[in-house]
């Protein structure tokens, strides 16, 4: 069926510096993308969203690149601070499922 | 605005039994969801309601029931818990126009022994 995966299940970082975020999709129906933050024993949070139209997005200090050519999102974290240790999970949807969020299994950021 | 509210927050089931979990949001939303969260997984849906009056399966409904009480709520059912749906129970809200920017609650940690 199809998926979505993440390159990296960790990714550790130095406070200061800029993180990347990768995550791949398959399904090429794909229109709309979000990337949520889940910090340990709470819900996910809202990072950032990205709709098929566009490849890129900027937020504060968050950045998310779509390439659909290659099937690839990633998430550009700029100036990483202790609080932005927590798991980052992407999802896709599209308007043939009504837009249903299907999750990737997540990136553990850790910044030291 | 308290968002989206879920009780209880931490359950111990012993095997058969049932129980349900609440879920409300006070963000006038239309659509909300359950979902289950599994150690280094990520989110998998078991059910969904797009609006007030339906639901739908998601991705894992066996051995769920759920109920869109109202707008505001839905809940979710075990009717004879099993160790295998030990896992952290997640509701969420959104609009669900043409995104689907989910609002979260804080989990249910359940736990079926």
């Amino acid at each position: 069926g199809e998926s979505v995966g993440l390159h990296l299940p960790t990714l550790s970082v130095q406070e200061g510096d800029n993180s990347i975020i990768n995550c791949a999709y398959s399904n090429s129906a794909s229109d709309y993308f979000i990337w949520y933050k889940q910090e340990s024993g709470k819900g996910p949070q809202f990072i950032i969203d990205i709709r098929s139209n566009m490849d890129k997005r900027q937020g504060q200090r968050v950045t998310v690149l779509l390439n659909k050519t290659v099937k690839h999102l990633s998430l550009q974290i700029a100036a990483t601070q202790p609080g932005d240790s927590a798991v980052y999970f992407c999802a896709e949807a599209n308007s043939n499922s009504g837009y249903a969020l299907n999750f990737g299994k997540g990136t553990s950021l850790l910044v030291t | 605005n308290a968002g989206v509210t879920q009780t209880p927050k931490f359950q111990v089931l012993k095997t058969g039994q049932s129980m349900t979990l609440q879920c409300a949001q006070d963000m006038n939303h239309n659509s909300m969801y359950w979902y289950r969260q599994d150690p280094g997984m990520g989110l998998r849906l078991i059910y969904y309601s797009a609006s007030e009056g339906t639901t739908d399966k998601g991705e894992v409904p066996n051995g769920y029931n759920v109920s869109r009480l109202n707008k505001r709520e839905f809940s979710l059912r075990l009717e004879s818990a099993a160790p295998s749906q030990t896992s952290v129970y997640f509701c969420a809200s959104s609009y669900r126009d043409t995104t689907n920017e989910q609002f979260f609650g804080p989990g249910t940690r359940l736990t079926v022994l």
